[in-house]
């Protein structure tokens, strides 16, 4: 049971342009949303998380965003780079995180 | 290098045949997860262990899978009987006991039965 929506499947962005990806989730019950960003051949590697009681976390050139009453968040990539490829995927989790309930995936592609 | 070090780093094997993987996390985390992730697809939680007690175990993981954690430090999964739609990636990933520490994954086993 798929319990995160994340849109697109895949995504193609030219060099210095921003990447966005979105995810829903239904049950309220998570206080946890990371984003992973996995390379092929690599496991996936934490790259930003949040929690719901904050709007909006930014690392470098990687914010979260998110709206509890709208039960989405999304990543947004700004002056995304060709090393920037690679496939993303949201989770949630709850409590101590011994559980996290992933995305699909985004694959993204950032052309040069 | 002391990240999440899994072995080995690929599999093959025939259908009927059982096969096991280790995990070592890093040091000093007491918490360890295996999961499993197919093409085109997220990690599926498979089974957790706190130091070596596992403590829970996803409906996924079928009587075919066992995963020990001998000592509280390094962790094995083994599948008996392998069957075609055992071939996955399968990831550990390890954290500190902490909150929502964040998961730490090795570079996972691609496992294929053919």
């Amino acid at each position: 049971q798929q319990q995160v929506k994340q849109s697109p499947q895949s995504l193609i962005v030219q060099k210095g342009g921003i990447s966005i990806i979105n995810c829903a989730y239904e049950n309220t019950a998570f206080d946890y949303f990371p984003w992973y960003q996995q390379f092929p051949g690599k496991g996936p590697a934490l790259l930003i998380a949040i929690r719901p009681d904050v709007s909006e976390k930014k690392e470098g050139r990687f914010t979260i965003s998110f709206n509890k009453s709208a039960k989405q968040f999304s990543l947004h990539i700004m002056d995304s780079q060709p090393g920037d490829s690679a496939t993303y995927f949201c989770a949630r989790g709850a409590g101590n995180n011994r559980k996290l309930i992933w995305g699909l995936g985004t694959s993204l592609a950032v052309n040069p | 290098d002391t990240g999440v070090s899994q072995n080995p780093r690929h599999k093959i094997t025939k259908r009927g045949q059982n096969v096991t993987f280790r995990c070592d996390p890093i040091s000093e985390h007491n918490r360890l997860y295996w999961y499993r992730q197919t093409l085109g697809q997220g990690p599926e939680f498979l089974t957790y262990f706190q130091n070596e007690a596992q403590l829970e175990k996803s409906r996924l993981l079928s009587d075919r899978f066992s995963a020990e954690r001998p000592k509280g430090s390094f962790s094995t999964l083994e599948i008996q009987r392998t069957e075609q739609g055992d071939s996955a990636m399968y990831l550990c990933a390890s954290s500190l006991d902490r909150g929502n520490s964040p998961l730490h994954f090795g570079n996972g086993t691609r496992l294929t039965v053919t």
